[in-house]
């Protein structure tokens, strides 16, 4: 089992739709959580990190952390053509390696 | 406030070369990382610095693969020798706080 998994995609949605990206992870101990877009050809950029159990917006983007389900989740709220990437979860443990731990990315096109 | 600076930007060499890459982090961001993605996938970690100290380097193949952070500012990353499968794109970030920074990495062609 990995410790990050995510569904590839590619997740497709017309513009002006909310895009919803998820993630699972399995370890317990893990603490923190961050959703990074990566455009083709260029390095992961942070958009979102979350801590507690809830919601947390930021513009049109909200990230979701529910601990007892071990998932995470980022929905993008009226999508534009320019959030077409890939988007990475990555875990930080709060014991053990310490550094992220990433997802394999979900590459999501959003259609105009 | 500068990025993560990294170089060179691409590569080409044949199997069983060496191959170095350098990396020099924001200032003041005491926590260096050199991560590998391979393409599809997400970024994977090699070797993690705290200062000059390595903090984690278990999933670094240390038959082929070395790092180091001299005076605790720059890295340098090494591939001696280098196989078909470690063609991929290396990324150095570091990080301040909880929040990691990437430089544009070094796409790594080894044929």
């Amino acid at each position: 089992q990995k410790e990050v998994e995510q569904n590839s995609g590619p997740l497709s949605v017309p513009e002006g739709a909310i895009a919803s990206l998820n993630c699972t992870y399995s370890d317990r101990v893990s603490q923190s959580f961050f959703w990074y877009r990566q455009y083709s050809g260029k390095s992961p950029e942070l958009i979102m990190s979350i801590y507690s159990n809830g919601d947390k917006e930021d513009g049109r983007f909200t990230a979701q952390l529910n601990k007892a389900s071990q998932y995470v989740s980022l929905l993008i709220r009226d999508s534009q053509p320019s959030d077409s990437a890939t988007y990475l979860c990555a875990v930080k443990k709060r014991t053990g390696r310490r550094a992220l731990t990433f997802g394999s990315g979900t590459r999501l096109q959003v259609q105009p | 406030e500068a990025g993560v600076a990294q170089s060179p930007r691409y590569k080409i060499i044949e199997k069983r070369q060496s191959v170095a890459f350098w990396c020099n982090p924001i200032s003041g961001h005491a926590t260096l990382y050199w991560y590998q993605q391979i393409l599809g996938q997400g970024p994977k970690l090699l070797i993690q610095f705290q200062n000059n100290g390595v903090v984690d380097d278990s999933q670094l193949p240390k038959d082929r693969f070395s790092a180091e952070r001299l005076k605790g500012v720059d890295s340098t990353l090494k591939i001696q020798p280098a196989k078909l499968e470690d063609s991929a794109v290396y990324l150095c970030a570091s990080s301040s706080l909880e929040k990691l920074f990437f430089g544009s990495g070094t796409q790594l062609s080894v044929l």
